[in-house]
């Protein structure tokens, strides 16, 4: 199973900054996905981010909020822009194992914005 | 379109066994998938079943699927007070190729 790191592990932000979360996994993927889980809720995927092409945002999010960048194949981040106290939540980032059709997760970024 | 839905919360005591429900909409979801998330972690892969299976056992967890009443359980036999984590439902969905999660079952475990 692929092993994904990222970074940070939590951030402590103020209100109108941005945060960049980077996604490092230990294998060449195709597709990567960023969630977001508001605090006692479920995951809510953000985008999918494909290495070569933009990433594919889901309704609720815009790249204006949310830009990701895909440099190859092992590799991604997510920026949090322009922050507010709506955006505490933890963001994973997660890839696709084709061989068994299953998908994993990194640890999560915890953000609190302050 | 594509819903999964679960009990939000269940309490066992240690040594019993705990069996977390999820129903789902979509019937032509190819895989089905469990995941647990204790207390300020990511998600870790549990267990996942094929649509053409009815049950799967891996050690103390056994999920059992019924097509028709597109229903989904997780059986964990012996629960520890490790066993104490969220645990999430998810269905891929035959559309989107994309998970679609349930609301997550808070799973107490007391001593």
């Amino acid at each position: 199973s692929a092993v994904i790191s990222q970074k940070p592990s939590r951030d402590i932000c103020q209100r109108g900054t941005s945060l960049t979360i980077q996604c490092q996994v230990d294998s060449q993927v195709t597709m990567m996905f960023w969630y977001r889980q508001q605090p006692g809720q479920s995951l809510t995927l953000i985008a999918t981010a494909n290495q070569g092409s933009e990433a594919t945002y889901e309704s609720g999010f815009v790249i204006d909020k949310f830009p990701i960048s895909r440099p190859n194949l092992t590799f991604s981040t997510l920026t949090v822009s322009n922050m507010s106290p709506e955006d505490s939540s933890i963001y994973l980032c997660s890839v696709w194992d084709r061989g068994p059709d299953t998908q994993y997760f990194g640890p999560g970024t915890r953000l609190t914005v302050l | 379109g594509e819903d999964v839905e679960q009990s939000l919360f269940l309490s066992v005591r240690e040594g019993d066994s705990s069996v977390i429900n999820c129903t789902y909409t979509d019937s032509s979801s190819t895989y089905l998938y469990w995941y647990k998330q204790e207390p300020g972690a990511g998600l870790q892969l549990l267990t996942y079943i094929f649509s053409n299976m009815d049950m799967k056992q891996d050690q103390r967890l056994t999920v059992l699927l019924n097509k028709k009443d597109k229903h989904l359980s997780l059986r964990i036999a012996d629960t520890q007070t490790g066993d104490s984590a969220i645990y999430f439902c998810a269905e891929k969905g035959s559309n989107t190729g994309k998970l679609i999660f349930g609301q997550g079952t808070t799973l107490q475990v007391k001593p």
